[in-house]
């Protein structure tokens, strides 16, 4: 059985940083590409970020480019965010996500629980 | 790039038919056959209903249909039943610098 269980998550200021891990279980990990969306109170799901199952390619969505940086260690079955310069817009609930299939922009089959970031003063 | 647009709303009445459309560009849902649909029931995470615009995961009823048409994906609920009351989202990859784009949203509700 798939399992990804996201970690890190909580209350940061403006400005401050912040890293999520996703600990993946239950497939080959180092076989599929890994991805972030995320989903801000109340709001509709956001893309933020994919990487390759080699981390040979990896794309960020507009509103987080240069500021989130995604990350994998396949030894150790893990996905990783690092989110700097974070701003309340930032605030939301972070999924981490598998697509169904090895097709890099294929459907999100397997999804974590999510952890909640939230930026406030 | 700008989310797709979804109607904010779509009811029927429990073995009623429904369509959800989710209307791009072709930049996104026409230019590719990357359109994916989700299922959100409150404080859960989202399921995938519809992949690659009209598969199914292994799982998901058959009632559950997706196809596109141009500019504009649909999804489609057949035989409505109570427990598909949920918000639904469209996806699709697109050329713009942001690589995918989810839509708006719709939250069907069961009467």
């Amino acid at each position: 059985e798939v399992q990804l269980v996201e970690s890190g998550g909580g209350l940061v200021k403006p400005g401050g940083s912040l890293r999520l891990s996703c600990a993946a279980s239950g497939f080959t990990f180092s076989s599929y590409s890994m991805n972030w969306v995320r989903q801000a109170p109340g709001k509709g799901l956001e893309w933020v970020s994919s990487i390759s199952s080699s981390s040979s390619y990896i794309y960020y969505a507009d509103s987080v480019k240069g500021r989130f940086t995604i990350s994998r260690d396949n030894a150790k079955n893990s996905l990783y965010l690092q989110m700097n310069s974070l701003r309340a817009e930032d605030t939301a609930v972070y999924y981490c996500a598998r697509r169904i299939n090895y097709d890099f922009w294929s459907g999100i089959g397997y999804w974590g629980q999510g952890t909640l970031v939230t930026v406030s003063s | 790039q700008s989310a797709l647009t979804q109607p904010a709303s779509v009811s029927g009445s429990p073995g009623q038919s429904i369509t959800i459309s989710c209307t791009g560009t072709s930049s996104d849902v026409g230019g590719y056959n990357y359109v994916s649909w989700y299922q959100q029931h409150p404080g859960k995470a989202p399921k995938l209903m519809i992949y690659e615009v009209s598969n199914r995961p292994s799982g998901v009823p058959d009632r559950f249909s997706g196809s596109k048409s141009g500019n504009t994906a649909s999804l489609t609920i057949s035989g409505l039943q109570a427990e598909d009351e949920a918000d639904y989202y469209c996806s699709s990859y697109t050329s713009s610098s942001t690589l995918e784009v989810f839509g708006t949203g719709t939250k069907v509700t069961v009467l």
